[in-house]
């Protein structure tokens, strides 16, 4: 199974300011047949489910603000939040989609 | 709008079953996969289970291989979850998740509690 290996666990981040998490699989996940990354990230805001933000490594789900960016290849990602809202108070995972099991990294906790 | 409604859960005792449900409306149910994902005590996301549009096609993680049961009724817009030999590690919350390039929709979830 891909491990998935989010840093950090948690990050206090002022309103305004920059958040970033980083995610590292334990193999790649670009697929040299689309040169695409199986990655995606999905955001939990408390006492709701998670909520599809960025799949294809990149690529924002619809609706999604563009204060929210995703980037990184083959086994190194990003996720940027560029201005911190109140609303963006969640737990962040990554997960892959590239082989059976798709797994999910342990969460990083953003606060205020 | 996609919604997904879980039932089902609830406190059952070690080697005990329970079935969950997922009500599906606002997509052609059929024309997608499905999956059932599932949340830890710890906040973990685990994978379970996995079912094509048409259901003949079934993959299920290896903890619940042989104890679990993933079934779709299509004319009913309904995904289910039979789960028998319950073990306390399969305590968390139970999502259906829609799949299109990976998980785009989930429900609200259902608690299981596995506990004596």
């Amino acid at each position: 199974d891909i491990v998935m290996t989010q840093s950090p666990d948690s990050l206090a981040v002022s309103l305004g300011e920059r958040a970033t998490i980083n995610c590292k699989s334990s193999q790649s996940v670009l697929s040299r047949s689309n040169n695409k990354n199986y990655l995606a990230w999905h955001q939990q805001k408390p006492g709701q489910p998670p909520k599809l933000l960025i799949y294809w490594a990149s690529t924002r789900e619809s609706g999604v603000p563009d204060r929210f960016s995703g980037s990184g290849s083959g086994t190194d990602f990003t996720l940027t939040i560029s201005s911190l809202q109140a609303e963006d108070v969640a737990v962040y995972y990554c997960q892959h989609y590239y082989s059976t099991p798709w797994t999910f990294g342990r969460g990083t906790k953003v606060e205020i | 709008e996609v919604q997904l409604v879980e039932s089902g859960g609830g406190l059952v005792q070690p080697g005990g079953c329970l079935k969950l449900s997922c009500a599906a409306s606002g997509f052609t149910f059929s024309s997608y996969a499905m999956n059932w994902v599932r949340q830890t005590p710890g906040k973990r996301l685990e994978w379970v289970s996995y079912i094509n549009g048409g259901g003949n096609s079934i993959f299920y993680a290896d903890s619940v291989k042989g104890r679990f049961t993933i079934s779709r009724d299509n004319a009913e817009n309904s995904l289910y979850l039979q789960m028998n030999s319950l073990r306390v590690e399969d305590t968390g919350v139970y999502y259906c998740a829609r799949q299109t390039t990976t998980y785009d929709s989930w429900g609200r979830g259902t608690l299981v509690t596995v506990s004596s």
